[in-house]
């Protein structure tokens, strides 16, 4: 069975940190490449960051709304993705998704892990 | 970016009829292999979105026959035979061909 576990989220101040985590079961993880796509409170979905995997250079691409803040990375040997979010912003509030990438497509996605920012 | 424009953004609709969503891209979606990568996504309250179809055309595993996608450059429609009651929630059309891959605005489906 196919699992995306997201962890990491919560409240944080903006201009902070915080570091989310996609623990991964079930697939070959090495494989595929991964993205996050978030979703604000009754709000539609928006397409975050995205990695390679090694085989293609583990490469990445980012929304220009997070560019130079956000940092995605993996870790093949713990079948983990991870979304480093810094420099906060109140409108970075949302419901972040960890994905699979499959024909250039999203076809496993995780539950989900809130993130709120505010003071 | 490439702006997809979906219609109807809601969509009353009865239990046993059909339906249909419309997806229209910005720019033509083909890739430089030749695929044309618009994906469909549905996803309930409270839960997280699922691929319904991928490539236009493609059925995800396990999704129902019932549901088809169609279309070609900038145009795409989604349609749902005859609407069933877990079929309600927002569906939403996305592109995959260009950078930043790009979501419609959702249609929300309800039963009348």
């Amino acid at each position: 069975e196919v699992q995306l576990v997201e962890s990491g989220g919560g409240l944080v101040q903006p201009g902070r940190s915080l570091r989310l985590s996609c623990t991964t079961s079930g697939i070959t993880f090495g494989d595929y490449a991964m993205s996050w796509v978030r979703q604000a409170p009754g709000k539609g979905l928006e397409w975050v960051s995205f990695i390679r995997s090694n085989r293609f250079g583990g490469t990445t691409e980012y929304a220009a709304s997070v560019k130079g803040r956000f940092t995605i990375s993996r870790d093949d040997s713990k079948n983990i993705a991870y979304l480093q979010m810094n420099s906060l912003k109140t409108e970075d509030t949302a419901v972040y998704y960890c994905t699979r990438d499959h024909y250039n497509s999203f076809d496993y996605w995780g539950q989900g892990t809130l993130v709120t920012v505010s003071s | 970016d490439v702006v997809m424009t979906q219609s109807p953004l809601s969509l009353p609709v009865t239990l046993g009829q059909p339906a249909s969503i419309s997806c229209r891209s910005s720019q033509g979606l083909v890739y430089s292999d030749g695929n044309t990568y618009l994906n469909w996504f549905h996803q309930r309250p409270g839960q997280s979105p699922r691929r319904l179809i991928y490539k236009v055309s493609n059925r995800d595993s396990g999704v129902p026959d019932r549901f088809s996608g169609s279309g070609s450059g900038t145009d795409f429609t989604l349609e749902i035979s005859r609407v069933e009651a877990e079929d309600v929630g927002v569906y939403y059309c996305m592109q995959g061909t260009h950078w930043p891959r790009t979501f419609g605005q959702g249609t929300k489906v309800e039963i009348k």
